[in-house]
């Protein structure tokens, strides 16, 4: 099993839909993270969080939010998806210290119609 | 959020020695530099971490100057599937990537 795992893998929806994507982590690790990709865009961070209880916004968290419902989940929703959302999102993971550097999960294709 | 720069694009042809560097003119004292490796469609996977000087491993060198404001990954004898985005990122408590650097390995 992946230490890092997202779903779906792929997600076409509707604009105006919510929408949820999940990831789960066996890393052990306090820190998770959300990103989207699009292309020649690198990756850009929405939301980041640091422990259960702890939600921070990154550089483009308007439209988005987050749950972390326990250490190893993080979930991202799009309260009303629009297509300019359509990109690829990575979760990630890291521990307090970064000595393992950032654990990624494989990603999921969103595509907003 | 720390932000790196590194160049957007370079060509190389297998069996050579590939060298990016990355630029962080702020890294702050206690930061990490770490070098990621990106294919298209996954997610970026971890190839080495450093401090200052030298650090290396299976995969890759990873060279820190004594002032810490830039980084060179070096991939040896690089062949068709180190063709990848590679990114530098500073800092262990921040996550911010740039662009990365594409790396076209040709046969």
């Amino acid at each position: 099993d992946a230490d890092v795992t997202q779903t779906p893998r792929n997600r076409i929806t509707k604009t105006g839909k919510r929408i949820m994507l999940e990831c789960s982590q066996t890393k052990g690790h306090d820190r998770m993270y959300w990103y989207r990709q699009d292309p020649g865009l690198g990756l850009r961070l929405i939301y980041y969080s640091f422990d259960v209880k702890d939600i921070n916004k990154g550089e483009i968290s308007d439209g988005y939010s987050v749950s972390r419902q326990a250490q190893a989940k993080f979930s991202l929703s799009l309260e009303s998806a629009i297509p300019n959302q359509t990109a690829l999102y990575f979760c990630a993971t890291s521990d307090s210290r970064g000595s393992e550097g950032y654990t990624f999960g494989s990603g999921t294709r969103l595509t907003v119609v | 959020l720390a932000k790196t720069t590194q160049p957007i694009s370079m060509d190389s042809y297998e069996g050579q020695e590939v060298n990016i560097t990355c630029s962080h003119n702020n890294i702050a004292t206690n930061d990490y530099i770490t070098w990621y490796q990106q294919f298209p469609s996954q997610g970026p996977r971890f190839i080495i971490q450093g401090y200052k000087t030298k650090v290396k491993n299976e995969v890759a060198s990873l060279f820190i100057p004594a002032d810490r404001k830039s980084s060179t990954l070096s991939l040896p004898r690089v062949s068709l599937s180190d063709t990848a985005v590679y990114y530098c990122l500073e800092g262990n408590n921040r996550l911010a990537f740039g662009k990365g650097n594409q790396v076209v390995v040709i046969p």
